[in-house]
């Protein structure tokens, strides 16, 4: 069965500040991972996504993330943070899309980020 | 840009009442999800959807759940008769390839 953990469930920067919201992963077979952000009362919107190409992945808003098969993580770093990026940050893990099955997210529990001024 | 839809975005219904979720996928995905997020809790997987037919469902999807795709375009949950612990935010994804893209949910309030 596949699982995230990210570690942290509150992560507070100064603005102008790294980044770093951390991911482990636990899956039987080569994932896609996924990072996800949600702001106050929105849907879900996909920052950046591991399909086994690149291990090295940049995605929206200067976000960017790599996977690391030996650590099973999939850190999510940004080298500023803008006051902008407060938010609820979820990482996932797929099987990836077989056919017809699979596909689903399995997501970890959320990094609130806070933004100090 | 194509977006996934949801309708309502708050229903309010009564403890044993049926309610309808309705997301409208983007018109060129064949893969459909609906998950659910608890209020302070992670987002889990409810069902998916492909070809007509469920592909796979969580533990969470009982007898009370079904989804249908009624007429091409809309993707329904329906829950028969709502408990306390189904109130929660219920989220449409639908994907072609690799990227599920997420509606903006519907916050359902059992009372």
């Amino acid at each position: 069965a596949q699982s995230v953990t990210q570690l942290g469930s509150h992560v507070s920067v100064s603005e102008g500040a790294l980044v770093l919201l951390r991911c482990n992963y636990s899956s039987s077979v080569p994932p896609y991972l996924f990072w996800y952000v949600q702001y106050p009362n929105q849907g879900l919107q996909l920052l950046l996504k591991y399909t086994s190409a690149a291990t090295l992945v940049k995605g929206i808003n200067g976000f960017e993330a790599e996977f690391k098969k030996s650590e099973t993580s999939f850190h999510l770093t940004k080298p500023s943070a803008h006051m902008s990026d407060a938010a609820e940050y979820f990482c996932a893990v797929s099987e990836g899309p077989q056919g017809n099955q699979g596909g689903k997210l399995i997501f970890g529990q959320g990094t609130e980020l806070s933004v100090k001024p | 840009e194509p977006e996934v839809t949801q309708t309502p975005s708050h229903q309010v219904t009564q403890m044993g009442q049926e309610v309808i979720l309705r997301c409208v996928p983007i018109s060129n995905h064949l893969y459909f999800y609906w998950y659910r997020q608890i209020l302070g809790q992670k987002v889990e997987f409810l069902v998916s959807f492909y070809n007509n037919e469920i592909s796979e469902k969580s533990e969470i999807f009982d007898d009370q759940f079904s989804v249908e795709r009624p007429d091409g375009s809309n993707f329904t949950l329906k829950i028969r008769s709502t408990k306390l612990e189904d109130s929660a935010m219920y989220f449409c994804a639908s994907r072609n390839n690799y990227e599920q893209y997420f509606g903006p949910g519907t916050r359902l309030t059992v009372t």
